[in-house]
């Protein structure tokens, strides 16, 4: 089975602090990609990488940026945490850019609040 | 990118079957449609794909007319455990642009 691990399922911070949320999956995906989900918004994709140190920017990339310098890793960056970045964070993987690939296996999230 | 266009909610009993239909009236040659649950505190789950006719599984069926502009989740006799959201996205083959979730239909099974 495919796993998708991110680093916590609850975090608290506070305005203004730096936050990375790192994402990991162990069946040798090529792509990955950062959601977040709020309440009457469903899912909205921050970022998305092809590749190892590719990126590209999704619907809605203001306040984050993203870092992935093994296959495995992907990491979302709050470079300055706001109130209004507080959500659920979904980490997801999928094998290759073709249509198997774009069945997406997703982690199970992280409740991130600013304060 | 296609947009698709579902009922925000619905209600059903158990034991009933429960359609859920997706519109995706401007879906390309190349799209082909995909459905996801999401359980809460969950992520999403890839349910069944489809590009046309009938597509089915052990957990649904998907149906897709001729027209492709239209396309239905089937869930055969739903359970209380079934009560969940479900997605409607459409992608093209390539993967070169990532699927889009919308806001999904929040189904809610009743004893």
């Amino acid at each position: 089975d495919v796993k998708v691990t991110q680093s916590s399922r609850y975090l608290v911070k506070r305005t203004g602090e730096k936050v990375f949320l790192e994402c990991v999956q162990d069946m040798d995906h090529e792509n990955m990609f950062w959601y977040r989900q709020d309440p009457g918004l469903g899912l909205r994709l921050i970022y998305f990488s092809y590749d190892v140190k590719m990126k590209e920017k999704g619907d809605i990339p203001e306040g984050y940026s993203v870092s992935r310098e093994k296959k495995e890793r992907f990491s979302l960056i709050l470079e300055s945490a706001s109130t209004n970045q507080t959500s659920m964070y979904l980490c997801a993987s999928s094998l290759t850019r073709g249509r198997v690939g774009n069945e997406q296996y997703f982690g199970p999230g992280t409740r991130l609040t600013v304060t | 990118l296609a947009k698709t266009t579902q009922p925000i909610s619905m209600d059903s009993y158990e034991g009933q079957e429960v359609n859920i239909t997706c519109s995706h009236n401007n879906i390309a040659t190349n799209d082909y449609i995909t459905w996801y649950q999401q359980f809460p505190s969950q992520g999403p789950r890839f349910i069944i794909q489809g590009y046309k006719t009938k597509v089915t599984n052990e957990v649904a069926s998907l149906f897709i007319p001729a027209d492709r502009k239209s396309s239905t989740l089937s869930l055969p006799r739903v359970s209380l455990s079934d009560t969940a959201v479900y997605y409607c996205l459409v992608g093209d083959d390539s993967g070169n642009t990532p699927l889009v979730f919308g806001k999904g239909t929040r189904l809610s099974v009743i004893a």
